[in-house]
């Protein structure tokens, strides 16, 4: 199981270019979603999944989009980067059934700097 | 609304001793809490979580927790603190779809 993986490890982008986040997990898990880290702030919720063709909003979801095509991946799409969308964003994927209670996986991150 | 306070940045302690980061919640209904940590350059990694039950939780690599509804509280804990336990710990809140995160307390263990 490689569990969740996210590509690129880095990214450098120029404000108002677009570019994907990529994730994927091999667990079968219906719920996966995207939270961005801030210094200071903990993580907060993007977007979120539970299940195939099935998204909704999180916190902070301006500037974002997301799409469910499959099971196994949940790609995050910035649509004009902005300096304020610098941070390190992280996917994550729990079990549907039960999912209040059950913890989420997380990928290792992202790094995004968007100048 | 939904809320959760890490109220130390910083937590220092030597090694061998025993180390306490602290967290309290403010949720409306049954409060669904979890531990995690973050190596450097790393994801984050479940260490434990409180859902029901006994009040003292044990966990991952010798952690446990104390959950305290009255002063609404989720103290993680350990006897005897380890170099390797030194990274960014982040005590969360689960609430229907949305995990709700602290701001983090950086955990020092100094040999």
């Amino acid at each position: 199981n490689a569990g969740v993986t996210q590509t690129p490890k880095f990214q450098v982008l120029k404000t108002g270019q677009s570019m994907t986040l990529q994730c994927a997990q091999d667990m079968n898990h219906e719920y996966m979603s995207w939270y961005r880290q801030d210094p200071g702030m903990g993580l907060r919720l993007i977007h979120y999944s539970v299940g195939a063709g099935i998204t909704d909003q999180g916190e902070v979801p301006n500037g974002y989009n997301v799409s469910r095509s499959t099971t196994e991946d949940f790609p995050l799409r910035l649509l004009s980067a902005a300096p304020s969308q610098t941070s390190v964003y992280f996917c994550a994927s729990r079990p549907r059934t039960g999912s209040v209670y059950n913890e989420q996986f997380f990928g290792p991150g992202t790094r995004l700097t968007v100048l | 609304a939904q809320s959760v306070a890490q109220p130390e940045d910083q937590v220092n302690v030597a090694e061998g001793n025993p180390l306490t980061v602290k967290c309290t919640y403010s949720v409306s209904g049954n409060p669904y809490l979890f531990w995690y940590v973050q190596y450097p350059n790393r994801g984050l990694q479940f260490l434990l979580k409180y859902i029901t039950g006994d009040n003292l939780v044990k966990g991952s690599y010798g952690f446990e927790a104390e959950f305290n509804k009255s002063q609404t509280s989720f103290h993680l804990k350990k006897p005897s603190a380890l170099v390797s336990d030194s990274a960014l710990y982040f005590c969360a809140v689960s609430v229907a779809n949305n995990l709700f995160f602290g701001t983090g307390t950086r955990l020092t263990v100094i040999p």
